[in-house]
């Protein structure tokens, strides 16, 4: 299972944007890279998975340079309600055993 | 569609009391797990499940022991537990088949041994 490393925390303001990197040096070639959001008190919420390349949706982008060693999440234009924990996880559908939750990244965002 | 609960939502055991923790999906997921997240980490895999009638063990499965009877139910045991089992549980499902797979935790419950 490949390992994750990501910044501890970052903060930013309101109306920012936020990129978010993680460094996935033994990616495997069959390995997703997927992030899930963390509240306080709730449990880790799916947020966006890509292979390589970019990948867009409503709520986030998923950069992934060609080499996969990393990829960047990125928040547009960020509000209060998106302080949170996010979590980087790599790792390939072997049935049911796949990945691992590192500490993730502590995102605070300021008013 | 209530996606996946858990219950008690908290509770406070004493040291080698035995307990149940419950788990329940209604999304027809294959794979089930159980996380612990303690305070200011990230989540740690307990016990995991690919199919009903499967179990596998995750990163600290002492001291928990699981079963998976049907899809649905996945219930986590402590038989005798210990402080250092205080925690917050996360029971997660997932649909376990394909490439990419995408997990959906449950609410959690906080878990405290004295």
């Amino acid at each position: 299972l490949a390992k994750t490393t990501q910044p501890i925390s970052m903060d930013s303001y309101e109306g920012q944007e936020v990129n978010i990197t993680c460094s996935h040096n033994n990616i495997a070639t069959n390995d997703y890279i997927t992030w899930y959001q963390q509240f306080p008190s709730q449990g880790p919420r799916f947020i966006i998975q890509g292979y390589k390349t970019k990948v867009t949706n409503e709520v986030a982008s998923l950069f992934i340079p060609a080499d996969r060693k990393s990829s960047t999440l990125s928040l547009p234009r960020v509000s209060l309600s998106d302080t949170a924990v996010y979590y980087c996880l790599v790792g390939f559908n072997t049935g049911g055993f796949k990945t691992i939750f590192g500490a993730g990244t502590r995102l605070f965002v300021k008013a | 569609t209530a996606g996946i609960t858990q219950a008690p939502t908290s509770q406070i055991l004493a040291a080698g009391r035995s307990m149940t923790l419950r788990c329940t999906q209604d999304m027809r997921h294959n794979a089930m797990y159980w996380y612990r997240q303690d305070l200011g980490l990230g989540l740690r895999l307990i016990h995991y499940s690919n199919t009903a009638g499967t179990t596998g063990k995750g990163e600290v499965p002492d001291g928990y022991s699981v079963s998976r009877a049907n899809t649905d139910d996945f219930p986590l045991t402590l038989a005798s537990a210990v402080p250092s089992q205080t925690s917050v549980y996360f029971c997660a499902s997932s649909d376990g088949t394909g490439d990419a797979d995408t997990q959906y935790f449950g609410p959690g419950t906080r878990l405290t041994v004295l």
